[in-house]
């Protein structure tokens, strides 16, 4: 069964510093997400792609994240510079088209100190 | 705007009881409704969703979700819970704000009694 990989699982670092996520979508995925879950909250979308192009990222914090989907299959998302508000678990979802069905990766835990 | 509501953050059941989870949304047009698990540390695994069609959706596990469009509510049941049930449930309303998003609510955690 295909799944959406992410990685790293976990990433420990001090604020300040850079960190970097990966995904790569369920093959043939052109919808791919990135959601921000906060311990005891439901996840909340950072930023969508439609392919290669940016559809939403009214919720992503544009002065320190940035994501990118730049061959229109996997996908990194960086902060830079890490605060501490920004612990939190970061999942990634891919669905085959828009509004369908998301599929969601084991998500990467960062800890920022 | 668009919400889901979780009224129960715990919920503690006996294994080989039946379970319901509540959830409640705000949509103003018909939507697109989903269950999603989440087991601790892990990503989130769709246990059953609801497009249109029969109110009553069959999903993974022995889970099943009743849409109530007059209630607005999109419970999930299961008549026997086992203990590897016990995680996080989180129900979602598909919806189109500035773009199509999932709008999960906050979750219930279910524990389960031997």
């Amino acid at each position: 069964e295909a799944e959406v990989a992410q990685s790293p699982r976990y990433k420990i670092t001090e604020k300040s510093q850079a960190v970097a996520f990966w995904c790569d979508p369920i093959s043939g995925h052109a919808t791919l997400y990135w959601y921000r879950q906060i311990l005891g909250q439901g996840p909340e979308l950072l930023v969508q792609f439609q392919d290669e192009s940016v559809v939403d990222d009214s919720q992503l914090p544009k002065d320190r994240f940035s994501a990118e989907r730049l061959k229109g299959v996997d996908s990194t998302l960086k902060i830079q510079p890490a605060e501490l508000g920004d612990s939190a678990m970061y999942l990634c979802a891919s669905s085959l088209q828009y509004q369908e069905t998301q599929y969601f990766g084991p998500g990467t835990r960062l800890l920022v100190l | 705007a668009q919400s889901v509501t979780q009224p129960d953050i715990h919920i503690t059941v006996s294994e080989g009881a039946s379970l319901e989870l509540r959830c409640n949304y705000s949509y103003g047009a018909t939507p697109y409704l989903f269950w999603y698990v989440q087991s601790p540390g892990q990503g989130l695994q769709l246990l059953l969703k609801y497009f249109s069609g029969d109110t009553l959706v069959q999903g993974i596990k022995g889970f099943e979700a009743e849409f109530k469009r007059s209630q607005s509510s999109f419970n999930l049941r299961k008549p026997s819970v086992h203990w590897s049930d016990a995680a996080e449930y989180f129900c979602a309303v598909g919806a189109m704000d500035s773009s199509y998003k999932l709008i999960f609510g906050s979750g219930t955690r279910l524990l389960v009694r031997p």
